[in-house]
């Protein structure tokens, strides 16, 4: 089945660590992928996004995320990361068809 | 400007029961999603719509789930004859236009309990 693809559901790092959350997808073709993230008790809000171009891409808060076609994969990154890092992230693909499908979220807590 | 609002916030109900949920989409916004956010199934598409025509469906669980909009603003989720199962965070998002490069732009969701 297609799918979007999140591993370690559960992350938990020290402040300054660096940060790297996998995402894979399933579909082929033209893809546009997202990854939003969900602070606690606040909604979805977009961290960034790639539709074309440079796929290397840059977010908020110095998060940065890298499409690789041939590995079907959007991995987000931080290289130093906060306390107010802790949330739960989410990878989204859009394949034209207008709805997102989801991965189902990393948790990320970042101890002080 | 306001964002995407959805009321209630909390909804606690009895099996059974019919519920109905709201989203008030980002003014202007022509596009409106709902989404359903529950344990171990992440976030699951639902229904879309453009203006106020649904072109896809295919989300909805089952034939107890149905959504209408009005006006091209106001969305209504509605459940009928709720089960436990039905128990999960319902999301609201709306975007400029049905478009791939649209940002989806959320609610901050309906959190729905089914005793």
């Amino acid at each position: 089945a297609q799918s979007v693809s999140q591993h370690n559901h559960h992350v938990i790092l020290s402040e300054a660590a660096s940060l790297e959350l996998g995402c894979n997808y399933s579909y082929g073709g033209t893809v546009n992928l997202f990854w939003y993230v969900q602070y606690p008790g606040q909604h979805l809000q977009l961290l960034l996004k790639y539709f074309s171009g440079d796929p290397l891409v840059k977010g908020i808060k110095g998060f940065e995320a890298e499409f690789i076609k041939s590995k079907f994969s959007f991995n987000l990154r931080k290289p130093s990361v906060q306390w107010s890092d802790t949330a739960e992230y989410f990878c989204a693909v859009k394949r034209g068809n207008n709805r997102l499908a989801f991965g189902k979220g990393n948790q990320v807590v970042v101890i002080p | 400007g306001a964002g995407v609002s959805q009321s209630p916030s909390n909804k606690v109900t009895e099996k059974g029961k019919d519920v109905e949920l709201r989203c008030d989409p980002i003014s202007g916004h022509t596009a409106l999603y709902w989404y359903r956010q529950s344990l171990g199934q992440g976030l699951e598409f639902l229904i879309y719509f453009q203006g106020n025509s649904a072109p896809d469906k295919s989300g909805l669980p089952s034939d107890r789930f149905s959504a209408e909009r009005t006006g091209g603003s106001v969305s209504t989720l509605t459940i009928q004859r709720t089960q436990q199962e039905d128990s999960a965070v319902y999301l609201c998002a709306s975007s400029l236009q049905v478009s791939s490069y649209n940002e989806q732009f959320f609610g901050p969701g309906t959190r729905l309990t089914v005793l």
